[in-house]
């Protein structure tokens, strides 16, 4: 079975650029959950999707967005991009609504803002 | 609120040596917890977790963690150290399980050094 999969791998966007980022779930899971990992540091809380609506939010500007679509792949985007956006994007899966039996993460998308 | 503290941000061991990386958390529900490790420019793969079963909890790799909740710690140790477990390691908690919408709360990660 495929794990959580993201696409693309690296990119590199200039500053006030718009990016997305995509990630499809493992098959059967309906939550996505999407992380921000500034180098040197955990991991952040972005969103979490559940049943494509959103269940959660972490402390990120209005910048940053997210869907979640019929087949439970989901999409992040960030508007006017700052070079402090620069990090490792990680999205995570599960088959419930909550984090408490953990998640499932891809292996990421390492975006560089210029 | 819930918070984890990671007690070392660097480990280093010899090969064939315990590994023993500290892990303390908080939180004000009955929580779950977590350890997961990240190789470099990889993602984030799950060692173990605990989730109010038994309080010893053993993961891949031959990695173990105890959840002593007088102690408020969930300690990761492995018996003998390989070359291929220097990586980042990350104590991770969640909250109560019927919250919808809940983030996973990361420590700050431990680097763990394995020297031949």
């Amino acid at each position: 079975d495929a794990g959580v999969t993201q696409s693309p791998t690296h990119l590199i966007k200039t500053r006030g650029q718009q990016v997305t980022l995509r990630c499809s779930p493992i098959s059967g899971h309906k939550s996505v959950s999407w992380y921000q990992q500034v180098l040197g540091q955990g991991p952040q809380f972005i969103f979490q999707y559940y049943e494509k609506e959103e269940r959660g939010r972490g402390n990120f500007p209005d910048r940053f967005s997210a869907r979640q679509f019929p087949n439970y792949s989901s999409e992040l985007n960030v508007n006017a991009l700052l070079l402090g956006d620069s990090a490792l994007y990680l999205c995570a899966s599960s088959g419930g609504p909550s984090s408490f039996y953990g998640y499932t993460f891809g292996s990421g998308t390492r975006l560089t803002v210029v | 609120a819930q918070s984890v503290t990671q007690l070392d941000s660097h480990v280093s061991v010899s090969e064939g040596t315990p590994v023993l990386l500290r892990c303390n958390y908080s939180s004000s529900y009955s929580p779950s917890l977590f350890w997961y490790v990240q190789h470099p420019n990889k993602g984030l793969q799950l060692l173990l977790k605990y989730t109010s079963a038994a309080t010893l909890v053993k993961g891949i790799n031959g990695f173990e963690a105890e959840f002593k909740k007088s102690e408020t710690s969930f300690h990761l140790t492995k018996p003998s150290a390989h070359m291929s477990d220097a990586a980042e390691y990350f104590c991770v908690v969640s909250p109560s399980p019927d919250q919808a919408g809940t983030a996973l709360i990361f420590g700050k990660g431990t680097t763990l050094s394995v020297s031949s």
